[in-house]
């Protein structure tokens, strides 16, 4: 199984500012299969980022993914106070899909 | 715009089996993957398993392998999943969610359904 580990645990920053939020796979990843999503309290998870760096439909265009291989990266360019959640990437590998543990993006 | 619409709160004893159904709207019912997620309290996301057009379902074998059943009725277009032998483990909250065939990404998801496992 394809372990993803995602850092900072939790990332403080107020609004206005960047964030950059990193998913490293213990084995390689094809971009194809990785993807990122945003989940608020409550709420369902909601698609960000597929393919490593396709927005999906609606996101708006402060967030972008990058990355290959082992390393991929999430970021928001210019936090806006709903931007402030969990986020967690994805990938699919060996038949199965796995979660990273999740970052938590909070209000400094 | 397909709407997932996930059946209410459940509370089981260990031992029981719990039923979540996953409807959907829309009439592309049949041609979509649903997989299903769950989330323990505070923790992070965890696959459950797939179940494709043809009814032909595949599960993680890490925590559901023999304890899953996915099934769906394309009469009612709703999608459903039980897992059995319940354990105090198994309270989460499970997600329904739609792929597109070969996208690897989960564009819709139901509201989700919560379960509880306590003697």
């Amino acid at each position: 199984e394809i372990v993803l580990t995602q850092s900072p645990g939790t990332l403080s920053l107020s609004p206005g500012e960047r964030a950059t939020l990193s998913c490293r796979a213990s084995q390689r990843v094809s971009s194809t299969f990785l993807a990122w999503y945003q989940q608020k309290p409550g709420q369902a998870p909601r698609l960000l980022i597929y393919g490593a760096s396709s927005r999906a439909t609606g996101i708006p265009d402060r967030f972008s993914g990058s990355g290959s291989g082992t390393d991929f990266t999430l970021s928001i360019s210019r936090l806006e106070p709903e931007d402030f959640a969990v986020y967690y990437c994805q990938q699919f590998g060996s038949s199965r899909y796995t979660f990273g543990q999740g970052t938590k993006l909070e209000i400094k | 715009q397909v709407q997932l619409e996930q059946s209410g709160t459940e509370v089981k004893k260990p031992g029981a089996s719990v039923k979540v159904s996953c409807k959907a709207s829309g009439n592309t019912f049949t041609s979509y993957y649903i997989h299903w997620v769950r989330q323990a309290p505070g923790q992070g996301l965890e696959w459950m398993g797939i179940i494709y057009p043809t009814g032909v379902f595949t599960s993680n074998p890490q925590n559901f392998q023999g304890r899953v059943t996915m099934t769906r009725d394309t009469s009612t277009t709703t999608v459903y999943m039980e897992l059995s032998s319940l354990r105090s483990e198994d309270t989460a909250v499970y997600y329904c969610a739609r792929e597109w065939p070969n996208t690897f990404k989960f564009d819709s998801w139901g509201q989700g359904t919560p379960v509880t496992v306590s003697s």
